[in-house]
């Protein structure tokens, strides 16, 4: 099973569609989670970092169930420059340290 | 201001060639961190310094060799390479290297070996 596991999609929208993105987990010590995007050949960036009791940013709203060791994400009123990679980003803990582990990304491709 | 500069944004390099990536962050980070993103695959970790000392090498080819002269800067000394080696080189930081940071991303150096 893979550490951090996301549908690769492409998920082809139009604009103004709501679209929501699922991310699974493997280790239940990780305690950080966070959604990056990727535009191509371009560094992450950070869209949001998800907690507990679920947040939102505007048209993004995020939501993390600790017990199923799910994450999601949900884009609502989808823009033509939401097209991009979406990177789930979990923490796995290692000795004393730990390290993001990133899925493999989920691609939005939103559509006139 | 939430930015990490890297330099060079590209380097075409032979496999007997010396080159150093460099990372710099004025944001008071005390983590900073290598990553190695192929075409299409997530960023993979390299190393992470914590407080300037090496916290985690991710069993990474002595052909790469990180170096944190300060708390701002970060180098990869490339050495070596093979052509397998050509990604993209992320460096990125955050604020204490604790589990709940966020990191920031640089740009990346696109790296190619011939």
């Amino acid at each position: 099973r893979k550490e951090v596991e996301q549908d690769p999609g492409p998920f082809n929208v139009p604009e103004g569609a709501t679209v929501a993105f699922n991310c699974t987990y493997s280790n239940s010590a990780s305690q950080s989670f966070f959604w990056y995007r990727q535009d191509c050949r371009k560094e992450p960036k950070l869209l949001m970092s998800v907690y507990s009791s679920g947040n939102e940013d505007g048209r993004f709203t995020a939501q993390l169930n600790r017990a199923s060791q799910y994450i999601s994400l949900l884009i609502r009123d989808s823009k033509l420059s939401d097209s991009a990679t979406y990177l789930c980003v979990v923490n796995f803990p290692m000795d004393s340290s730990y390290k993001l582990i990133f899925g493999s990304g989920t691609r939005l491709l939103v559509r006139p | 201001d939430t930015e990490v500069t890297q330099t060079p944004k590209h380097l075409v390099m032979g496999m007997t060639n010396k080159k150093s990536l460099k990372c710099e962050q004025h944001m008071g980070h005390r983590a900073m961190y290598w990553y190695k993103q192929k075409a299409k695959k997530p960023p993979e970790l390299m190393f992470v310094y914590s407080y300037e000392k090496l916290s985690i090498n991710e069993s990474v080819p002595s052909r790469f060799s990180p170096e944190c002269p300060n708390s701002s800067l970060l180098n990869l000394h490339l050495h070596a390479l093979q052509p397998e080696d050509s990604a993209l080189y992320l460096c990125a930081s955050s604020p204490s290297g604790v589990r709940t940071d966020t990191q920031y991303f640089g740009p990346g150096t696109r790296l190619t070996v011939l």
